[in-house]
């Protein structure tokens, strides 16, 4: 079974712009979280979608949003990038239903904001 | 407030002996716990988790243990080696009102392990 995808790995962009990443959960899986991982801040929580539905939401300012699409891949974008939004990017797939809903992660997109 | 902690931010430990990393949580609401472990600039690896019914739960060399009481839980590895060099986070969620974890993990700021041979 094939883990979660993240394109692309590495990102170069200038503060002002606007980046989209993308995500393939695990097949199956309808759930997809996407987290931020700083030095600083550590692993902190953006937002979740399940069937084409935000679910949950971190605190983030609305420049960082979201969707998912009917076969459950996920698109992050963040608009008018500040040089703190450098981060590696996760996201993170599950089934979305259940007590013990184990989260897999994909191996990250590390944003560069110059 | 960080609602979930690792107060060791590294540990040393020799091959073949045990590592126990430690994390402490203080929301209450919080009941299902993971492990997981991470090289720099990769994404994190599953490698276990417990539900607040229980208070142990082993994978091979992995043995996570839970004292809700203590809002503790720790994470055995045994043997040790040097392959388990890594960052280890442990990561907490809770059931919302409709009986799901809204895909929100708590996250500790992780403990970095290192297996000397």
């Amino acid at each position: 079974k094939a883990g979660v995808t993240q394109t692309p790995r590495y990102l170069i962009k200038t503060r002002g712009q606007q980046v989209t990443l993308s995500c393939s959960p695990i097949s199956g899986h309808r759930s997809v979280s996407w987290y931020q991982q700083t030095p600083g801040q550590g692993l902190q929580f953006l937002f979740e979608y399940f069937s084409e539905t935000q679910r949950n939401k971190g605190n983030f300012p609305g420049r960082f949003s979201g969707r998912q699409f009917s076969n459950s891949r996920s698109e992050m974008n963040v608009s008018t990038l500040e040089l703190g939004d450098s981060a590696l990017y996760l996201c993170a797939s599950s089934h979305g239903q259940g007590i013990a809903d184990t989260q897999y992660f994909g191996p990250g997109t590390r944003l560069t904001v110059l | 407030d960080q609602q979930v902690k690792q107060n060791s931010p590294s540990l040393s430990v020799q091959e073949g002996r045990i590592s126990i990393l430690n994390c402490d949580y203080t929301n209450s609401m919080f009941d299902y716990f993971l492990w997981y472990k991470k090289y720099p600039a990769e994404g994190p690896t599953f490698l276990i988790s417990i539900s607040s019914i229980k208070d142990k739960n082993e994978d091979g060399r992995f043995t996570v243990f839970l004292n809700k009481s203590a809002k503790h839980l720790s994470l055995h590895i045994v043997p040790s080696q040097p392959g388990d060099s890594a960052v280890y986070f442990c990561a907490a969620s809770a059931l919302n009102a409709g009986g799901t974890s809204y895909g929100k993990l708590t996250f500790g700021q992780g403990t970095i392990l290192t297996v000397h041979p």
